[in-house]
């Protein structure tokens, strides 16, 4: 079975641009999330998604960020215009059902860097 | 709001030593407790849990322990070998609430041959 992939592993980008991130979930997986981890600190939660429906976008930091999953399928989220804030490695993690003992499978990260 | 404190950030050990990490959650309503490790290059994966009705959950050489009253809790890892090194993250979250995991800051432990 894959992964959660995600794309592309690493990006570099000047503030004020775009940049679009891609996450492929497991297959058959309804739930999918977005982190990300910011300087090293802890991995913080963006939003969660039950097919293509928000479940929760709590997380969400402002709308410079926009995530959508067309088809219930893979995810993007995007980032428009990026901040020297927005640094960081963006992770996708996905789940077969909504449960706390239903582990979440993560992918590599996408590392964010804008200079 | 809801934070998981983690300690300590950089973790030495020496190779068939123990490595203790320990966290410190501020939301009495969690009541499930993951442990994420981290490989270079790659996401965080689930290598051990314990549920808030639980004092001590042990798994070959990783255990966890909770104290719910302190609200602290603990990874144990005994016999340290050099695959153990990594990037680990406690973590803790409610059942009704499971896809907001709050994360501690992470431990990098290193084990030296």
């Amino acid at each position: 079975e894959a992964g959660v992939t995600q794309f592309p592993s690493h990006s570099v980008i000047e503030k004020g641009q775009t940049v679009t991130l891609r996450c492929d979930p497991i297959s058959g997986h309804d739930n999918l999330y977005w982190y990300r981890r910011v300087m090293g600190k802890e991995i913080k939660f963006l939003l969660h998604f039950v097919k293509e429906s928000k479940q929760d976008e709590s997380g969400m930091p402002n709308n410079r960020f926009l995530a959508e999953r067309t088809g219930g399928t893979y995810s993007t989220l995007k980032v428009q215009p990026a901040e020297l804030e927005d640094s960081g490695v963006y992770f996708c993690a996905s789940s077969q059902v909504f449960s706390y003992n239903s582990p979440l499978h993560f992918g590599n990260g996408t590392r964010l860097t804008v200079t | 709001g809801e934070n998981v404190e983690q300690h300590p950030s950089t973790l030495s050990v020496q190779e068939g030593d123990s490595a203790v990490i320990k966290c410190t959650y501020s939301d009495s309503a969690s009541n499930y407790f993951p442990w994420y490790k981290q490989e270079l290059g790659k996401g965080p994966q689930l290598i051990i849990d314990i549920r808030s009705n639980v004092g001590e959950k042990k798994d070959q050489r990783i255990a966890v322990t909770l104290n719910k009253t302190a609200k602290h809790f603990s990874l144990h890892i005994t016999e340290t070998q050099p695959e153990d090194s990594a990037v680990y993250f406690c973590a803790a979250t409610r059942y009704s609430s499971a896809s907001k995991i709050i994360f501690g800051s992470g431990t990098r432990l290193s084990i030296r041959p």
